[in-house]
């Protein structure tokens, strides 16, 4: 079975472009979660979706990013203009019938290094 | 709103030896928790998870937590070691029946060396 694939797996950006970062989640299922992993901060939920609705993005560092969910099988983090503190890994993750104790599942990643 | 404190960063261990990863968590309410691993260059794949019923769960690789609700814990064991265990792990908690997403740990560092 296919599993929750991002893309680009690597990106090398310039301050002060745009970056989208894509995934798609397990077919089926309805929750789709954007985390940020850094050493300095570790594991940080920036956004997550339900039904491709945004349910909580608190975790959402500023108005330089956003994220949209335009079907159940897609979904994107924009980050404009990128700075260098952006450099992380993005995951996306997926969930079925919404979060109530479901597994949660991860892509591999996104890698991001902003210079 | 729930935390998760790991309470060691890093952990080495010798090959074969048993091992303890401690977790402890901070909530109000009933949780729902989680230990996810995660090795180098890759995504994070659920070792095992705590919903309700028996305290002790058992999970991938040989790997148990026990839930203990007075000391607001979720520790990680495993008996016998393998190189292959080598990675970062992550405990994690969601407030139970409340949809929310887990809020992880910083994780800690096994390092299984020969």
């Amino acid at each position: 079975d296919a599993g929750v694939i991002q893309s680009p797996r690597h990106e090398v950006t310039e301050m002060g472009q745009e970056v989208t970062l894509r995934c798609k989640p397990i077919s089926g299922h309805n929750s789709l979660f954007w985390y940020r992993q850094t050493m300095m901060r570790g594991l940080e939920l920036l956004i997550y979706f339900n039904n491709n609705v945004p349910i909580d993005d608190s975790g959402m560092p500023e108005d330089r990013f956003s994220a949209k969910m335009p079907n159940a099988s897609f979904s994107t983090l924009k980050i404009q203009p990128s700075e260098p503190r952006d450099s992380a890994v993005y995951f996306c993750a997926s969930s079925g019938q919404g979060v109530y104790g479901n597994t949660i599942y991860f892509g591999e990643g996104s890698w991001l290094t902003v210079v | 709103a729930q935390s998760v404190t790991q309470l060691d960063s890093q952990v080495p261990v010798f090959e074969e030896a048993p091992v303890e990863l401690r977790c402890n968590y901070s909530s109000s309410v009933s949780v729902y928790l989680f230990w996810y691993v995660q090795y180098p260059n890759q995504g994070l794949q659920l070792l095992l998870k705590y919903l309700s019923g028996s305290t002790l769960v058992k999970g991938i690789n040989g790997f148990e937590a026990e839930f203990n609700k007075s000391q607001t814990s979720f520790h990680l064991r495993k008996p016998s070691v393998h190189i292959s265990d080598t990675a970062e792990y992550f405990c994690a908690v969601s407030e139970a029946e409340a949809g929310t997403a887990l809020i992880f740990g910083k994780g800690t560092t096994l390092s299984v060396s020969s």
